[in-house]
Order: structure tokens, then C-alpha cells, then sequence
């Protein structure tokens, strides 16, 4: 157990839908990133949030992604009008004591 | 664009047998290196966070060595076991606080 919530585990969607990730850390950490990992392929990042600031995002995210940490703590990710491309596991991790402790991920299949 | 590459992508060993991997990267500004074991339908777990040239990191059956100057790490899993069938990514820190990942070496262990 990572300490990572993820929900939903899994959402299969028609395209053209929008969809949204939940990432809960059972504990406050500063950083939290989220990662997509596609078949046969690592995770790739997508963006990363210093407490409530997102500090850097990933020219993989279009305009079509948007993510966003409130309060600081817990996290979404957003995707709008979904394509067939965006299928893939999406992975939320926060950064403790120099590393990445990922949540099990929520993975979206866009029929 | 950093790259990442691990070899093989896929690998069968026989139970019992030891078997290794390597990670690539680039081998100038180094900050750290990270392997993690990511079982099906589990979260990326981290093994091992590797700093120094020269490093050897060991944990149980598993050890990692890395060379910064040449740019690679080997993952070593002596003894193989069923339980040890995963994937095993390789990650790079260039201290831009965000790791890039490898594609990964899927391996299975046949009974």
C-alpha cells in the first residue's frame, strides 16, 4: 500500500466524452506528479504540482488536459472531448523522501 | 530529449536461473538513477535509488550496479522466482525534478 487513491480504477468512455482522475494521498506531500503509461512504453510525465502551483506540464498534455491540486493536496486530471489516443494508464504519484510512490492507476479505454 | 533505453524489452527465464538487464542514459548531468518493479494490476514499487558511480544497491535476490560515466545500470535478479515475473523500469533524475522513464523489461519467470 502506497498511500496513493486513484479513482476511478478504470473508466471506458465513448469519444468525444470528457473524463476525470482523482489522485488522493493519504498524506500531505509538496510534489505530486502524474504520469501516463501507454502499452509497451514507460510511464511518460505529464505534469507536476508544487503544493497547489503546477509548476511544469509536459508538451504531451494538449489543450484538451487540464489539471488541477486546490487545496494542495488532492489532485484531478481532466480530459476533454476524449480521443482514441488518450486510452492509457494514467498514474498519480507523490514525491517522498526523493522518490515517486505511485497509486495503482486509473486506466481509460476510449471506444 | 533525454533518452532512456533498457534491453531486452521482454525476457523468459526458468525458474531457479539468474538473469540481468541493463538500463541506458545519458551520462552527463547525472543526478540519480531509479529502478521500480511494477507487477500487474499493482502499483510501481521502488527497489532502488542509485546516486554514486560505482553504486551497488542489493535487496534480497535483486541487486543494481551503475556506471555514470558510461551511462548504464544493470538490474540482477539471482535465482529466479515466480513471484519475480514483472516489469522492471528504469528511471533517470537529471535534477529537473522529474524522473524519465525507460520502456521498460517485462520479465517471466516459467515455472
Amino acid at each position: 500500500d502506497t498511500g496513493v487513491s486513484q479513482n476511478p480504477r478504470h473508466k471506458i468512455t465513448k469519444r468525444g466524452q470528457n473524463v476525470t482522475f482523482r489522485c488522493d494521498p493519504i498524506s500531505e506531500h509538496n510534489r505530486l506528479y502524474w504520469y501516463r503509461q501507454t502499452l509497451g512504453q514507460g510511464p511518460e510525465f505529464l505534469t507536476y504540482f508544487q503544493n497547489e502551483a503546477q509548476l511544469e506540464k509536459s508538451r504531451l498534455l494538449s489543450d484538451r488536459f487540464s489539471a488541477e491540486r486546490p487545496k494542495g493536496s488532492f489532485s484531478t486530471l481532466e480530459i476533454q472531448r476524449t480521443e482514441q489516443g488518450d486510452s492509457a494508464m494514467y498514474l498519480c504519484a507523490p514525491w517522498v523522501g526523493g522518490e515517486l510512490f505511485f497509486g495503482e492507476g486509473s486506466r481509460l479505454t476510449v471506444l | 530529449i533525454l533518452n532512456v533505453e533498457q534491453s531486452p524489452q521482454s525476457l523468459h527465464v526458468q525458474e531457479g536461473d539468474s538473469t540481468n538487464f541493463t538500463c541506458s542514459f545519458p551520462s552527463s548531468n547525472f543526478y540519480a538513477l531509479h529502478w521500480y518493479r511494477w507487477e500487474t494490476a499493482k502499483s510501481p514499487e521502488a527497489l532502488f535509488v542509485m546516486t554514486l558511480n560505482g553504486d551497488e544497491k542489493k535487496k534480497g535476490r535483486i541487486s543494481a550496479t551503475l556506471n555514470t560515466k558510461e551511462g548504464y545500470s544493470y538490474l540482477y535478479i539471482k535465482g529466479s522466482q515466480p513471484e519475480d515475473s514483472a516489469t522492471y523500469l528504469c528511471a533517470f533524475n537529471q535534477g529537473a525534478q522529474k524522473l524519465v522513464f525507460g520502456q521498460g523489461t517485462r520479465l517471466t519467470i516459467n515455472p
